[in-house]
């Protein structure tokens, strides 16, 4: 069965540093998503991507943040300048279209660690 | 009002036991609705899609309540396989495709 694949598996990184976390979707899926998840808490929606472009956002995902398609299979999250409050699990997720008859896909996700 | 509602846990079953999960939801305008399971710091995998009318998959059966903005799941003869934080999750206001996740409820199912 196709999956998402995220890398690296666990990332630790200082403070202030910048972070490049990548996912490799589904190859027939059309919409893409970053979330995470704090340790103990619940996962969180930061950014979906369609058509090269971000069709939504939430409060997180702030001037910080960036995501971006650089070729054909990549989907990448970008963090500018890490805080320790950064640290979590990401999940990169897709899917064929939208709604119902579309279930997300999750990557196994990425351990941020900001130290 | 939280967007999604669970029951808190942890559940601890014995095996064999029916379990069951409930959930509520703040936004009306909800459209879609799915549970999925999550074990100990790996990713969410879909459970199962639920519909208006309910739904079963093998020992799983899922319902839906809108007037309620009521979700429920059930599970019927526990396997130690099962035991998961399961999630409650429904589109985000404004999104038709972006979930909203529940906190969880975790299922300890013991021999």
């Amino acid at each position: 069965e196709p999956e998402v694949t995220q890398t690296p598996s666990h990332q630790v990184t200082q403070m202030g540093q910048e972070v490049i976390l990548r996912c490799v979707p589904i190859s027939n899926h059309l919409y893409f998503y970053w979330y995470r998840q704090i340790l103990g808490q619940k996962v969180e929606f930061l950014v979906s991507f369609y058509n090269n472009e971000i069709s939504e956002k939430s409060e997180i995902f702030d001037d910080q943040f960036s995501v971006e398609r650089p070729d054909g299979s990549n989907f990448t999250l970008k963090i500018r300048s890490t805080k320790l409050e950064d640290s979590a699990m990401y999940f990169c997720a897709s899917s064929v279209g939208r709604g119902h008859n579309s279930p997300l896909h999750f990557g196994n996700g990425t351990r941020l660690t900001v130290t | 009002r939280k967007e999604v509602e669970q029951d808190p846990g942890p559940f601890n079953v014995p095996e064999g036991a029916t379990v069951a999960f409930n959930c509520t939801y703040s936004n009306s305008a909800s459209q879609s609705f799915f549970w999925y399971r999550q074990d100990c710091r790996k990713e969410p995998k879909l459970l199962m899609s639920v519909y208006s009318s309910g739904n079963e998959d093998g020992r799983f059966t899922a319902q839906l309540n809108r007037a309620s903005q009521y979700i429920s799941l059930l599970i019927r003869d526990s396997k130690l396989s099962d035991s998961a934080t399961y999630l409650c999750v429904v589109n985000r206001l404004g999104g038709y495709s972006t979930l909203t996740f529940g906190k969880g409820t975790m299922l300890l199912v013991s021999p």
